[in-house]
């Protein structure tokens, strides 16, 4: 089955204590990307990456970190987590870029306390 | 950078009634409009989309109009379901700006 998957689905944590949100996909996408949702101001793009190896910043990068080593898994990555990061984060992949359809994953809801 | 607005942000119909939502742009690059729907407590889905050689799309009961010359695309469903509630997203391509959301209520 077609699909991205995320883990975990829920997490909560502490201020400055490093945490990893793993992202994979099995449908040979060159594009992923990462989206914080927060009531009110809609999705809103964290990082994305072209393909293997090549990452960018999206809207709101600051305080968030992403590796793109395999094209299937694109890890998001918060070093020093603040409590204006708690949302709920969508990955997503599409065949190659922002022309086409995004799949999201089931997103993943991180409260930090 | 790009400006994405949709309108209504709600919308309340009954059950059977059309709904339309607008969706406005900036970039006149853009060439790629989907429309995806996020259920409560879900994922967003794409459910129709179109590119900017084609004037109108239709799938079922939704349909997806587009004006390049006035930079808005707009989403038509019609005989609204209550399965249709949702908050729906408009998200220009070229560079992918989700706009914040239409929240389409269907009653009974």
């Amino acid at each position: 089955e077609a699909q991205v998957t995320q883990n975990p689905r829920y997490l909560i944590t502490v201020t400055g204590k490093k945490l990893t949100v793993t992202c994979s996909q099995n449908m040979n996408h060159e594009y992923m990307s990462w989206y914080r949702q927060d009531p009110g101001l809609g999705l809103r793009q964290i990082y994305y990456s072209m393909n293997v190896e090549v990452t960018d910043k999206g809207d709101v990068p600051e305080g968030y970190k992403v590796s793109r080593k395999e094209k299937r898994n694109f890890p998001l990555i918060l070093e020093s987590p603040s409590p204006n990061q708690t949302s709920l984060y969508f990955c997503a992949s599409s065949y190659r870029g922002l022309s086409y359809e995004q799949y999201f994953g089931p997103g993943t809801r991180l409260t930090v306390t | 950078g790009e400006n994405v607005e949709q309108h209504p942000s709600t919308l309340s119909v009954q059950e059977g009634d059309s709904a339309v939502i607008k969706c406005t742009y900036s970039d006149s690059a853009s060439n790629y409009f989907p429309w995806y729907k996020q259920e409560l407590g879900k994922r967003p889905q794409l459910i129709i989309d179109i590119r900017s050689n084609v004037g109108e799309k239709k799938d079922q009961r939704i349909a997806v109009t587009l004006n390049k010359t006035a930079k808005h695309f707009s989403l038509h469903i019609t005989e609204t379901q209550p399965e249709d509630s949702a908050v729906y997203f408009c998200a220009p391509g070229g560079k992918l700006i989700f706009g914040q959301g239409t929240e389409l209520s269907v009653k009974p």
